[in-house]
């Protein structure tokens, strides 16, 4: 049963702090995508990457986030330093180009105070 | 831009169709896509229909497309109180290899 897992599930940490999501795509998908979910703004896209390359990033935060795939079947999202209003459910998703599904993981909650 | 609507909830009787509307605004979509998100879970991708197709049928779920109005819309057979959920409504102009911009999503109650 191929799924796309995310770790961790949950995570509270203080204003300041560094925040590691990590993503495994789906053995042999070749596109990683990385949205994040609030109640105001709903699913946006933050980045993704193809063959482990960053195709597009410009729904990231610049100074404080930021997107690697250091291995196929390992994609990172780290922020730092973290915020209140970075709270949210950040998702990964994986595809395989040119098909045209894209599935999505179970998302980290990430809470900021 | 990109723009993605939906209305915000649907109540439906259990046994009764659902209809779940979304209009897009971008001329360019190749591929539209319908998933569902449950409590506390991932997008769970239901189904998609490419831009030169009017419809598409997948057991209990049938997608229309009015490509000149660009709206699409998700019709639930026979719905049941599993179906609760919320349901997005999302477009790309080259499908999965690229990312979705979604709609808000539309919440789905349904009654007894």
């Amino acid at each position: 049963d191929a799924r796309v897992t995310q770790t961790p599930r949950h995570k509270v940490t203080e204003m300041g702090q560094e925040v590691t999501m990590r993503c495994q795509p789906i053995l042999g998908h070749n596109t990683v995508f990385w949205y994040r979910q609030t109640m105001m703004q709903g699913l946006e896209l933050l980045a993704y990457f193809r063959n482990r390359a960053p195709l597009d990033d410009s729904g990231m935060p610049k100074d404080r986030f930021s997107a690697e795939m250091p291995d196929a079947t390992l994609a990172t999202l780290k922020i730092q330093p973290s915020e209140p209003r970075d709270s949210a459910v950040y998702f990964c998703a994986s595809g395989l180009d040119p098909h045209y599904e894209q599935y999505f993981g179970p998302g980290t909650r990430l809470t900021v105070t | 831009g990109e723009d993605v609507e939906q209305s915000l909830f649907l109540s439906v009787r259990e046994g009764d169709s659902s209809v779940i509307n979304c209009t897009y605004t971008d001329s360019s979509s190749t591929y539209l896509y319908w998933y569902k998100q449950e409590p506390g879970a991932g997008l769970q991708l239901l189904t998609y229909i490419f831009s030169n197709m009017d419809m598409k049928q997948d057991q209990r779920l049938t997608v229309l497309l009015n490509k000149k109005d660009k709206h699409l819309s998700l019709r639930i057979a026979d719905t049941q109180t599993g179906d609760s959920a919320i349901y997005f409504c999302a477009e790309s102009i080259r499908g999965g290899a690229d990312g979705l911009t979604f709609g808000k999503g539309t919440h789905l109650i349904i009654q007894p």
